[in-house]
């Protein structure tokens, strides 16, 4: 069954910190791999987008990473600001028009 | 503005009632997608269109009809809601490639229209 799980549900960190979200999935066949930022009543808005043979990828303070072998992926914030609280979610797409959407990451960042 | 754009942001409907959600893409875009979103689970798909034709329907109710005039717009027909149909519900837009078995490209979201069925 493809798959798509995070870790942890919910986070809170100072202003400043640096945090790591983390991504695992079972989906065959494998496409490419996009982290989301979603604002508290917004729509997604991506953020990094890797395929089979990117290992990682960065967009400003976000740096994605992907292991194809192990099937996980991650999501590392640095120096985190109050606009960073959001929850972010992990998709794998399994093929065109075929997106499996993790349940995404609360992410609370606290002055 | 990712450049998908829906209305109404916010609905209250009863059961009876017949409503419709509007999404339009100013992307040129060729595929259109409705998805769920409920409090604590992933994003369900609904509805996938390319090119205007209905490529995807992953086994939605009835009550929910969706409508793909052009390429650049997409409708959500309502009609005889439950109370759990209450949720976010999200529209995106991307560039597929034809033909292709694999999608290299990425899908901006509109910001949402909040359903309450009460």
């Amino acid at each position: 069954k493809n798959q798509v799980e995070q870790s942890p549900q919910s986070l809170i960190i100072l202003e400043g910190k640096n945090c790591t979200l983390q991504c695992n999935y079972t989906v065959s066949p494998f496409s490419n791999l996009r982290w989301y930022k979603q604002d508290t009543g917004r729509g997604p808005v991506s953020l990094t987008i890797m395929t089979f043979s990117e290992n990682t990828k960065s967009n400003g303070r976000y740096t994605a990473t992907l292991d194809a072998d192990t099937k996980q992926s991650s999501l590392h914030i640095t120096a985190s600001q109050l606009s960073d609280s959001a929850s972010y979610i992990c998709v794998v797409s399994a093929a065109t028009y075929k997106y499996i959407f993790g349940t995404g990451t609360r992410l609370k960042v606290l002055a | 503005e990712t450049g998908v754009t829906q209305t109404p942001r916010h609905l209250v409907m009863g059961m009876t009632n017949k409503k419709s959600l509007k999404c339009e893409q100013h992307l040129g875009h060729n595929a259109m997608y409705w998805y769920k979103q409920s409090a604590k689970k992933p994003l369900e798909l609904m509805f996938v269109y390319n090119f205007k034709e209905q490529t995807e329907n992953n086994s939605v109710p009835s009550r929910f009809s969706p409508e793909c005039p052009n390429s650049s717009h997409l409708f959500l027909h309502l009609h005889t809601l439950q109370p759990e149909d209450s949720a976010l519900y999200l529209c995106a837009s991307s560039q597929e490639a034809s033909g292709s078995t694999r999608s290299y490209n990425e899908q901006f979201f509109g910001p949402g229209t909040r359903l309450t069925v009460l």
